[in-house]
């Protein structure tokens, strides 16, 4: 079955600095990588999404990259503020979503 | 008005108890699932039911029984209860046929503690 894996767990950046996460994933087959941030206490949201067939996504000061052939995708945060502090997921489906670990954000003023 | 709501938001209780909890959604999705959260903020499927059916079924203990009633609700009950219950539960909801995969709709969890 589908394995993904996350890095950083945590990390810490300085307000206005661009934060990156990175993932990656086993299935070839996954076809579908969300990504979400949970804020403390509560629900993940949806951020920002990519499909296999599209190689770079970008909503503003949000970013996700994806290279099929080395079965990574990545996050890229730009201009951080506090209010992006929270844990971000990073998933990969074929039909069925899986999560990686998380990566708690911390946007230092 | 929330797009999935599930209850209660949270629910303390004794080892060996049972206990449900319920979740509605209004979005008309045709597909509903249970994930678990645990103290390390892990986020794990259990289960999904597409249009009243199993479709995903991981390893959870059968303990754990979801129950669908329509395609807008997916309940679980948990029997026994155990420590290592304990967690965030939260019910999502999505629309298949939204080309390679959909997005999740989280409802805004129960959180299981069982002393």
């Amino acid at each position: 079955g589908e394995n993904v894996e996350q890095h950083p767990s945590t990390l810490s950046v300085q307000e206005g600095d661009s934060a990156v996460i990175k993932c990656t994933y086993s299935d070839s087959a996954s076809n579908y990588f969300p990504w979400y941030k949970q804020e403390l206490g509560k629900r993940p949201q949806l951020i920002i999404d990519i499909r296999s067939n599209v190689g770079e996504k970008k909503d503003q000061r949000i970013a996700v990259t994806l290279n099929k052939t080395a079965k990574h995708f990545s996050l890229h945060i730009t201009e951080t503020q506090p209010e992006d502090s929270a844990v971000y997921f990073c998933a990969a489906s074929n039909n069925k979503l899986i999560f990686g670990a998380g990566t708690r954000l911390a946007v230092h003023p | 008005d929330t797009a999935v709501s599930q209850t209660p938001k949270y629910l303390v209780t004794q080892m060996g108890n049972d206990k449900s909890i319920k979740c509605e959604q209004n979005l008309g999705h045709d597909t509903m699932y249970w994930y678990k959260q645990d103290s390390k903020k892990f986020l794990k499927i259990m289960f999904s039911y597409n249009n009243k059916e199993l479709i995903i079924n991981e390893t959870v203990p059968n303990r754990f029984s979801p129950k669908s009633p329509d395609k807008a609700h997916l309940n679980l009950h948990i029997n026994s209860l155990e420590l290592g219950d304990s967690a965030v539960y939260f019910c999502a909801s999505s629309h298949p046929g939204q080309g390679a995969g959909s997005p999740l709709h989280f409802g805004n969890g129960t959180r299981l503690t069982v002393t």
